[in-house]
């Protein structure tokens, strides 16, 4: 079983501020993390799939870094719009790779 | 490309009786996987089936059992339902499933509710 935990629980931001969340997985045997949107009423949407330590992945105005030796992925949304307003999960695969572990995830709000 | 399809949409069952979901991946993706979504967990994974064989189960009981077809379509069997079955059941196909590279996209869901 993976560890895979994500901070804060919850976010409430103004309409252009910029903001970050964190994941954090165990360092040893990592393969990969996914980055997932998941808006309400909506299927999870894949956002990055990151590999290698020292990573950078940009979509538009989200962007994320891996720091596999100390074990975290940081998401970043930059001018953050009500449009953003999402649960944010990211989730390792097992040393099989084919079973997942997700964190509870990130509820982002965007107030306009 | 049509995306990835969950029938039904919404279940009410009752204690004791079985339910059975149904997956359809996009065209091409040989690997499905299930999982269940409750209230103040996460997305908690429980199988993974690539080319008609189950690869991967997740924790769960034996009455969560699964299967694929040659087409690629899936369905996943609960038998006995109990009242913490309640859930929504989201289902992932990828191309390979390819130890984890691989992007998964999700299907909307079914919604179970067990009285």
């Amino acid at each position: 079983i993976l560890n895979v935990e994500q901070s804060p629980q919850s976010l409430h931001v103004q309409e252009g501020d910029s903001t970050n969340f964190t994941c954090s997985f165990p360092s040893s045997n990592f393969y990969a993390l996914h980055w997932y949107r998941w808006e309400t009423a909506k299927s999870p949407e894949a956002l990055f799939v990151m590999t290698l330590n020292g990573d950078e992945k940009k979509k538009g105005r989200i962007s994320a870094t891996l720091n596999t030796k100390e074990g975290y992925s940081y998401l970043y949304i930059k001018g953050s719009q009500p449009e953003d307003s999402a649960t944010y999960l990211c989730a390792c695969p097992s040393n099989t790779g084919n079973q997942f572990y997700f964190g509870t995830g990130t509820s982002l709000t965007v107030i306009p | 490309k049509a995306g990835v399809t969950q029938t039904p949409r919404y279940l009410i069952k009752t204690r004791g009786q079985q339910v059975t979901l149904s997956c359809s991946p996009i065209s091409g993706h040989r690997s499905v996987s299930w999982y269940q979504q409750t209230p103040g967990q996460g997305l908690q994974f429980l199988f993974e089936y690539f080319s008609e064989t189950q690869r991967n189960k997740g924790n769960f009981p034996g009455r969560f059992s699964g299967r694929q077809f040659s087409n690629s379509r899936s369905e996943m069997n609960v038998s006995t339902l109990e009242l913490g079955d309640s859930a929504l059941y989201l289902c992932a196909s990828s191309p390979q499933g390819d130890r984890g590279y691989d992007t998964q996209y999700f299907g909307p869901g079914t919604r179970l509710t067990v009285l």
